[in-house]
């Protein structure tokens, strides 16, 4: 059984589109987290959620929003793509908000084009 | 920048040699963690030392942990190809809810 799972793995769209990327946790944790690693690797929180709350928000565009509709799934809806959107987003879930431990999915290869 | 600093960013040893990787951080912690990513993959917990902790063993993992440098190394002993991968410490803060990555090593075990 997969304990982070996101959808879909790879994603390719042109410029101006707007798509959602998809996560479930079956690990009964209560915070979830969406992440940006670029091209050199660099691994940006942008989100976390705690219990459905949302209690990071870093300074990305508000093109981004996330959404919670329970603990166990954290979704990421990305309005009017641009060209530097390009990158892998990790979604990741820990027991609590205290930094514990973080399991992470595979990642969302995102290419706009 | 928040951003950890790791060194080296890149290394390359042969199989069965000791592989070292240190992290270096500037805000105060609770905890610091290291984790590997394969080429491709997701990121996979490896081990967490809390800040009032000095060393942690694990298997063939070493983590040792300096409060006082703000500074923590990962030593992976009689490396393996398999052992091939990034590697990223990251800071459990003692002000927020974040986990702060660094920018990662990346290994190469020469078979």
């Amino acid at each position: 059984d997969t304990a982070v799972s996101q959808t879909p793995k790879y994603l390719v769209t042109q410029m101006g589109n707007d798509k959602s990327i998809k996560c479930e946790q079956n690990l009964g944790h209560d915070t979830m987290y969406w992440y940006k690693q670029d091209s050199k690797k660099f691994l940006k929180i942008m989100f976390s959620y705690n219990n459905k709350e949302l209690i990071i928000n870093e300074t990305v565009p508000n093109r981004f929003s996330p959404k919670s509709p329970d603990k166990a799934h954290l979704n990421l809806h990305i309005n009017s793509l641009e060209l530097g959107d390009s990158a892998v987003y990790f979604c990741a879930s820990s027991r609590t908000a205290s930094n514990t431990e973080a399991f992470f999915g595979q990642g969302t290869r995102l290419t706009v084009v | 920048s928040q951003q950890g600093e790791e060194d080296p960013q890149a290394l390359s040893i042969q199989e069965g040699e000791n592989a070292t990787m240190n992290c270096s951080y500037k805000t105060s912690i609770n905890n610091l963690q290291w984790y590997r990513q394969n080429s491709g993959r997701g990121l996979v917990h490896l081990i967490l030392i809390r800040s009032n902790e000095r060393e942690k063993h694990s298997g063939r993992l070493r983590v040792t942990l300096d409060t006082s440098k703000k500074s923590s190394s990962l030593l992976i002993t009689a490396s393996r190809a398999a052992d091939t991968a990034s590697y990223f410490c990251a800071r459990g803060m003692d002000s927020s809810y974040k986990l702060i990555f660094g920018s990662g090593t990346r290994l190469l075990v020469r078979p």
